[in-house]
């Protein structure tokens, strides 16, 4: 157990829906991560947010958004879903700086089924 | 544009064999490179952090050695386990913002 928790486990929704998924990190953590795995493809960073702040920006479609709250837990935003939005969302969280180098700890991800 | 690759992109190996595989990143403005094991249905953990040229690090079966002057790093796995099939990612941290590229990762699956 990492100590990243992510809600929900699964979401299914049909296509032009909305959805938000929710990760709380680390206690102790600032930074949070969001990454989307695709069926057979790698890690693709999408975003960071640091002590609420957005840090850097990875290949996120403007139909994404993110935040962070000031109890550090994130949400990231899928609007207007199409199928190929289907994938697994990872959320991870790190304490960014030289005494870690930014080691990131992973939450059990959000499988989104767009049908 | 920063680029890691990793090779090979996958690799069946026997019960017992040894393996290893690579991960390339630009040698200038090295600052980390991190090392995390992916198992199917899991999330990524971390295995290694590394920072110095000649780093070794081991744990258990597994290690990796790293040469920041030619930007390489290998890891190795000796008598590989099916425990041991895994995506095997590595991250590369290019300057003191933290940021971590991310190679595409090996696969990794030990045949019984």
């Amino acid at each position: 157990d990492s100590g990243v928790t992510q809600t929900p486990k699964h979401l299914i929704t049909a296509t032009g829906q909305r959805v938000t998924l929710r990760c709380s990190p680390r206690s102790g953590d600032l930074s949070v991560y969001w990454y989307q795995q695709s069926l057979d493809q790698g890690l693709q960073f999408l975003i960071q947010y640091y002590n609420g702040e957005e840090r850097a920006k990875g290949n996120i479609l403007e139909r994404f958004s993110a935040q962070q709250f000031p109890d550090l837990h994130s949400e990231l935003n899928l609007s207007s879903l199409e199928l190929g939005d289907s994938a697994l969302y990872f959320c991870a969280s790190s304490v960014v700086g030289k005494a870690s180098y930014n080691e990131q700890f992973f939450g059990p991800g959000t499988r989104l089924t767009v049908l | 544009i920063l680029n890691v690759e990793q090779s090979p992109q996958s690799l069946h190996v026997q019960e017992g064999d040894s393996t290893n595989f690579t991960c390339s990143f630009p040698s200038s403005n090295f600052y980390a490179l991190h090392w995390y094991r992916w198992e199917t249905a899991k999330s990524p953990e971390a295995l290694f952090v590394m920072t110095l040229n000649g780093d070794e690090k081991k744990k258990g079966r597994i290690s990796a050695t790293l040469n920041t002057k030619e930007g390489y790093s290998y890891l190795y796995i000796k008598g590989s386990q099916p425990e041991d099939s895994a995506t095997y990612l590595c991250a590369f941290i290019w300057d003191s913002n933290y940021q971590l590229i991310w190679g595409a990762g090996t696969k990794l699956i030990i045949k019984p």
